[in-house]
């Protein structure tokens, strides 16, 4: 039982570059979502996905766009890499985001040029 | 505006004593709250939860108070090892009848457990 599967774990790009942090869970959770760890700010949310089809914005949503087209997977896309987005990257999964805990991936460590 | 804080960035202990990790949330509305724990290059793991309709809860060597009235809540970790050695993230969530889901976190505090 993989959990939350997050790839890739490092990346390095340039600014203006594009790319997409994949996420993939197998425990058939509906809720999925993004944050973001800084230092010193804990983590924040990027957007989130209550099921297949449906995402929303969260604290922190302005230059990543994500999209749900199965319940396995939720990729997040940054589209024109800026050096401010350079951080650590946690998609997380619950069976419906209510009162069930967040199960998280081990994070993709991001770096912007 | 940070509507979680956890104001300690760092705390030292001594195995074997209490370890209170103390954690501040400014919206009347939260009303479930969470504490994560995370080790280096790793993702938080959930450790102990705390629904706004009890004022704390208990889970072995675990155990989460929940003051309203003070917007407060504290983790106690009795008697503290030196594998709790780690990061405690504090979460809050208002369920209410949207029920998302959506964890507004702390800015995390290092505990370290002294052999």
């Amino acid at each position: 039982n993989a959990g939350v599967t997050q790839t890739p774990k490092f990346q390095v790009l340039k600014t203006g570059q594009s790319m997409t942090l994949q996420c993939a869970q197998d425990m058939n959770h509906e809720y999925m979502s993004w944050y973001r760890q800084d230092p010193g700010m804990g983590l924040r949310l990027i957007h989130y996905s209550v099921g297949a089809g449906i995402t929303d914005q969260g604290e922190v949503p302005n230059g990543y766009n994500v999209s749900r087209s199965t319940t396995e997977d939720f990729p997040l896309r940054l589209l024109s890499a800026a050096p401010s987005q350079t951080s650590v990257y946690f998609c997380a999964s619950s069976y419906s985001g209510g009162l069930e805990p967040q199960h998280f991936g081990d994070g993709t460590r991001l770096s912007i040029l | 505006d940070q509507q979680v804080k956890q104001n300690s960035p760092s705390l030292s202990v001594q195995e074997g004593r209490i370890s209170i990790l103390n954690c501040d949330y400014t919206n009347s509305m939260f009303d479930y709250f969470l504490w994560y724990k995370k080790y280096p290059a790793e993702g938080p793991t959930f450790l102990i939860s705390i629904s706004s309709i009890k004022d704390k809860n208990e889970d072995g060597r675990f155990t989460v108070f929940l003051n309203k009235s003070a917007k407060h809540l504290s983790l106690h970790i009795v008697p503290s090892q030196p594998g709790d050695s780690a990061v405690y993230f504090c979460a809050a969530s208002a369920l209410g009848s949207s029920n998302t889901g959506k964890l507004i976190f702390g800015q995390g505090t290092t505990l370290q457990v002294k052999p």
